[in-house]
């Protein structure tokens, strides 16, 4: 089965910028999609297909996907950009919807 | 106002069996896949499995081996996931999911607030 690798933590103190990797084997060849989770609260998409934003997503919020790593990348870092955020892809093979790991968010 | 509002917290014994529920609003249920989702409790989310509700197609996560069932009922815009059997493993937070367009491989732009479930002799 396919399988989504994301470093567990990031930290970053406000204003910085975060990246948040997702790897997988020949990723680039997939539609990534990234969706945040705020403690206590159902995911919201931040980005989908690689590096689109749904409406209402600020442009802070980006995405980029080559080779065996996507990337989720957020600029100027608020407190509340603390969350979780998860990968996602569907294996085509498997016919299965997979999703990373997840990689909590702290703003220091 | 477009919305998926799941059924309510839910505590039951092991064996016991369960049904919970999501019910759409807002745009044409039969015509986007929906998707439910777990989450373990302290751990990340996993796809359980999606239907189409305008002919029940389905889905399914191959490592829950038949352990649950989807479902879809048109006439008022719910879909259902269940157990016959519950097991302690089952205890944890279960999302509904409206994928973006009719086809299933395409992310999930709606959730649903979750269904805490409890399993607990």
């Amino acid at each position: 089965s396919y399988v989504l690798t994301q470093t567990p933590s990031v930290s970053v103190a406000p204003g910085q910028t975060a990246k948040i990797t997702c790897g997988g084997n020949s990723i680039g060849t997939k539609r990534v999609h990234w969706y945040q989770q705020r403690p206590g609260q159902a995911p919201v998409l931040v980005v989908y297909d690689d590096f689109d934003r749904p409406s209402g997503i600020p442009e802070r919020f980006s995405g980029s996907n080559s080779g065996n790593t996507a990337t989720l990348t957020i600029s100027s870092v608020e407190a509340g950009d603390e969350a979780d955020y998860y990968c996602q892809v569907w294996d085509y093979n498997t016919d299965h919807g997979v999703f990373g790991g997840g990689t909590k968010l702290t703003v220091l | 106002e477009v919305q998926l509002v799941q059924s309510g917290a839910e505590v039951k014994k092991p064996g016991e069996s369960l049904k919970i529920s999501c019910k759409a609003s807002g745009y044409r249920f039969t015509s986007y896949w929906i998707a439910w989702v777990r989450q373990k409790p302290g751990k990340g989310l996993e796809w359980m499995g999606t239907i189409y509700p305008g002919d029940s197609d389905t889905k399914y996560n191959s490592s829950l081996q038949g352990h649950v069932i989807m479902s879809a009922d048109k006439s008022i815009f719910t879909a259902y996931l269940q157990w016959s059997s519950l097991k302690a493993t089952d205890t944890g937070i279960y999302f509904c999911a409206k994928h973006h367009s009719g086809r299933y491989f395409d992310w999930f732009d709606l959730w649903g607030q979750g269904t805490v479930v409890t399993v607990s002799s």
